[in-house]
């Protein structure tokens, strides 16, 4: 299995609360992707990184900031978590650009919900 | 517009019986197509991964297909087990940047009865 570790598992939070998802990888990837998944939808891609300190948006707008300090340390942050933000938060890493064809290593997920 | 279809989005077998998951997409210019198993409660993990150059790739009891001229992957398994209940995800790949950007199916949902 995949060495790449989500915390916490699940999160129950009050509207308005700071929040951060912790996501860690020791296999050395360079590449690094946050994704949100809702039961019985796709994965959308909400921020990915290319390597230490960079950092992009992805296809699906977000209100969460991203960090990539280290490369095996990629944290996803809410300022003030909503309702709305209640899902399946998914941290992936994959080998460097030199191909095309690396596989997605994926955490177990963060589930959180915003009461 | 680049989408990913699958097709059953659920699917209930016998143990020990064989089935196959459908996957059509519109992605262009296309680069790899994947097959991941994502367990109930867990993040998803890679089973197969095919260029256009391919058209059959096996794991284990998984057997997936490729026909990039009609744009089609199918995913078989043989001898079904209990611990074969997941979803199914088909996700392709695009050759239109450096990151190879990644269109996801919704899923098969398959559960497997003793």
């Amino acid at each position: 299995e995949a060495d790449i570790y989500q915390t916490p598992r699940y999160l129950v939070i009050g509207t308005g609360k700071k929040i951060t998802l912790e996501c860690s990888q020791t296999m050395g990837h360079d590449k690094m992707y946050w994704y949100q998944q809702d039961p019985g939808m796709e994965l959308h891609l909400i921020h990915y990184s290319y390597g230490v300190n960079s950092t992009e948006k992805g296809d699906l707008s977000s209100e969460s900031t991203v960090s990539r300090i280290r490369t095996e340390h990629f944290p996803l942050t809410l300022e003030s978590a909503r309702p709305s933000h209640t899902s399946q938060y998914l941290c992936a890493s994959s080998e460097g650009t030199s191909s095309y064809n690396s596989p997605l290593h994926f955490g177990n997920g963060t589930r959180l919900t915003v009461t | 517009k680049n989408q990913v279809e699958q097709s059953p989005q659920s699917l209930i077998i016998l143990e020990g019986k064989n089935c196959t998951l459908q996957c059509n997409y519109t992605v262009s210019p296309f680069s790899n197509l994947r097959w991941y198993k994502q367990d109930t409660g867990r993040g998803p993990v890679s089973l197969t991964i095919m260029t256009f150059s391919e058209n059959t790739k096996s794991n284990g009891r998984y057997t997936a297909t490729l026909d990039a001229d009609t744009k089609q992957s199918s995913l078989h398994i043989t001898a079904s087990q209990l611990s074969d209940s997941a979803s199914y995800i088909c996700v392709v790949s695009d050759r239109g940047s450096t990151l190879g950007r990644l269109y996801f199916g919704r899923g098969t949902q398959l559960t497997v009865w003793p």
